[in-house]
């Protein structure tokens, strides 16, 4: 089945710095999800991607849809202490009934 | 944006019993929910797909007659752990996606996690 590859596993920042993450698949995905999850929570919806070569921002976040529709990346300019959680990212493909495939996630810990 | 309820948020019971979640879409209508497992820092697990009124579809290696979903409307979904065990112990969480919403309704978007502890 398609897999995602998500790096890093894990970031230890200082707070103002920016911080980039990005997922890689062995295959095409027609939409790009970026997500983040804080403990004992649901994940949370960031930024959604449709088109390959899309460049979409919302505040202080910037994800990148890739050109080869199987790449993806997400930044985070200035952190502050309420950037720290898990990151995941989902690619979907037609006809998947919609299902996402999730990457492993990037623990994020942004430090005063 | 939409809101997807889930509920319980934490449930114990005793092993042998049987615990049910609900997954409401509490603004929109929702043709497809979603219910994955997580477990201690890793990634979600899809458990199943749920269409309103039609069978569930599980993924391999997911027990259909333990973990029991009911999708009866458009904007509620449930997961029924049946017999449960201390090995079904973990973080449940269910999605839903919005009708016609997205390029292709793709954005889901989640409850709150039901973190079910069987002792």
């Amino acid at each position: 089945g398609q897999q995602l590859n998500q790096s890093p596993q894990s970031m230890f920042i200082q707070e103002g710095e920016d911080v980039s993450m990005n997922c890689t698949s062995s295959s095409i995905f027609n939409t790009w999800l970026w997500y983040k999850q804080d403990p004992g929570e649901g994940p949370v919806l960031l930024i959604a991607l449709y088109k390959a070569g899309e460049l979409t921002s919302n505040g202080r976040l910037t994800a990148q849809f890739g050109i080869t529709r199987k790449d993806s990346f997400l930044n985070i300019s200035a952190s502050i202490p309420s950037d720290v959680g898990i990151y995941f990212c989902a690619g979907q493909t037609h006809g998947s009934a919609r299902q996402l495939t999730f990457g492993s996630g990037t623990q994020l810990t942004v430090l005063p | 944006g939409a809101v997807v309820s889930q509920h319980p948020s934490r449930v114990i019971c005793k092993s042998g019993t049987s615990v049910k979640i609900e997954c409401r879409s509490l603004d929109f209508q929702a043709t497809t929910m979603f219910w994955y497992r997580q477990f201690p820092k890793q990634s979600l697990m899809l458990m199943a797909t749920s269409n309103e009124g039609s069978k569930a579809t599980y993924e391999q290696g997911v027990e259909k007659d333990k973990f029991l979903i009911n999708h009866a409307s458009l904007t509620l979904s449930t997961l029924t752990v049946t017999s449960a065990h201390p090995e079904d112990s973990s973080f449940y969480i269910c999605s839903a996606t919005h009708r016609g919403r997205g390029s292709l309704g793709a954005e889901a978007f989640f409850g709150q996690g039901t973190r079910l502890t069987v002792v």
